[in-house]
């Protein structure tokens, strides 16, 4: 079955710095592997996804992330965090079978003036 | 770019009461839509899978006959929560795709309920 690991339920940064936000798959077959973004009471929005090919990953908003297969990662980066960065993030591998996500617990980012 | 709008974004019903979800892909056909339910700070749960035109498919340990769905076009889906209850109290987000294999998923803006 496939699972995904979210490190860290909140992240705090300071405006212009990196932004790191970790995920950990489980898969036994290769992986499709998104990143979504949601801001208050709002529904989900793709940042990225991974499905085969170039194993980094540019998205929208400057956000970036890297698929390695040997550490079964996939972690978001951002360079330089903007207030407008803050949201919930949510990592998600898909089943390839049924075509459903399958969500990480999701990480809270806040952004310091 | 592909829209899925959700209506109504708030609703607040009496105990007993059902209440529906409308859930439209504005521009392109949506062959699978799918619900899902988030709690207070937690993830997304999958509730069921719908596909045009035939019965939804639910997840384990989520009951049909109360959270029941319909797709009967190809732009168009609805969740009924029937005889809700306050534990039925949620954020419930649906999210279509046309062509599932590409993995094209647009979500809606999500539907505050709330049961007193």
């Amino acid at each position: 079955a496939q699972s995904v690991t979210q490190l860290g339920s909140h992240v705090s940064v300071s405006e212009g710095a990196l932004v790191l936000l970790r995920c950990n798959y489980s898969s036994s077959v290769p992986p499709y592997l998104f990143w979504y973004v949601q801001y208050p009471n709002q529904g989900l929005q793709l940042l990225l996804k991974y499905t085969t090919g170039a194993t980094l990953v540019k998205g929208i908003n400057g956000f970036e992330a890297e698929f390695k297969k040997s550490e079964t990662s996939f972690h978001l980066t951002k360079p330089s965090a903007h207030m407008s960065d803050a949201a919930e993030y949510f990592c998600a591998v898909s089943d390839q079978g049924t075509y459903k996500y399958i969500f990480g617990t999701g990480t809270r980012l806040k952004v310091l003036a | 770019g592909a829209v899925v709008s959700q209506h109504p974004s708030r609703v607040i019903c009496k105990s007993g009461t059902s209440v529906k979800i409308e859930c439209r892909s504005l521009d392109f056909q949506a062959t699978t839509m799918f619900w899902y339910r988030q709690f207070p700070k937690q993830s997304l749960m999958l509730m069921a899978t719908s596909n045009e035109g035939s019965k939804a498919t639910y997840e384990q340990g989520v009951e049909k006959d109360k959270f029941l769905i319909n797709h009967a076009s190809l732009t168009l889906s609805t969740l009924t929560v029937t005889s809700a209850h306050p534990e039925d109290s949620s954020f419930y987000i649906c999210s279509a795709a046309q062509e599932p294999a590409n993995y094209g998923y647009t979500f809606g803006s999500g539907t505050r309920l709330t049961v007193v």
